[in-house]
């Protein structure tokens, strides 16, 4: 594919159990983004990964998100017992490196309820 | 830490100017301006780096002043296309971070 991909791009789930969202960024972007944005906010910085150094995890809202990206590649961003306030769209990006324009992908809508 | 946008909102008539300021309170060294439409992902309009070197969008200019570390948006005869919300951003360690955005509605 020629561009950022996401699944699913909508996620209803109930309080209390985990998701997991996919982010399959353009082919040789080194560098990964997962943002999160609420209905009518501004994006908020998850996590970033370039290449295969270990990520920075201070972002990341509660110790109930996780995230990984196996082989520099594909990214899963994992949520363990949802809470309301969990509700956005999740979005991913990816760059050739740091300093580069990103690349969103078309998002993930996520609604726990 | 987030660099602070102004104007918050605007709102043009086709054919008029805006400028969208992006200030922050610790050194830019680089900084990006998307375009995010109602609905959809944020699009890349323009990369400014130290020293003056722009890459970009054609219709589109920005300034970027390292000392006040701040970057300026110029949106000139404005579209009807331009419409939606405007945020800058700058790479940090290890995290990004975008501005507060500035929602920009062009009218007919």
């Amino acid at each position: 594919g020629a561009g950022v991909s996401q699944s699913p791009s909508n996620k209803v789930t109930e309080k209390g159990k985990d998701v997991e969202l996919r982010c399959d960024p353009i082919s040789g972007h080194t560098a990964l983004y997962w943002y999160r944005q609420s209905l009518g906010q501004g994006l908020e910085f998850l996590i970033y990964f370039q290449g295969n150094s270990a990520p920075d995890k201070s972002g990341l809202p509660s110790d109930r998100f996780s995230a990984e990206r196996t082989g520099g590649s594909v990214s899963t961003l994992t949520i363990q017992r949802t809470q309301q306030e969990d509700s956005a769209v999740y979005l991913c990006a990816s760059s050739l490196s740091p300093m580069d324009e990103q690349y969103f992908g078309p998002g993930t809508r996520l609604t726990v309820t | 830490q987030q660099p602070v946008q102004s104007p918050q909102a605007v709102i043009l008539r086709e054919g008029e100017d805006a400028v969208i300021n992006c200030s922050s309170s610790k050194a830019l060294y680089s900084v990006h301006w998307y375009r995010q439409k109602h609905g959809e992902a944020p699009v890349f309009l323009m990369i400014l780096l130290k020293g003056g070197e722009q890459k970009g969008h054609d219709k589109i200019s920005a300034s970027f002043n390292e000392k006040k570390q701040q970057s300026s948006l110029y949106l000139t005869a404005s579209q009807l296309s331009y419409s939606g919300t405007y945020f800058c951003g700058t790479p940090g360690t290890y995290k990004y971070i975008f501005g507060t955005g500035t929602r920009l509605k062009v009218l007919a």
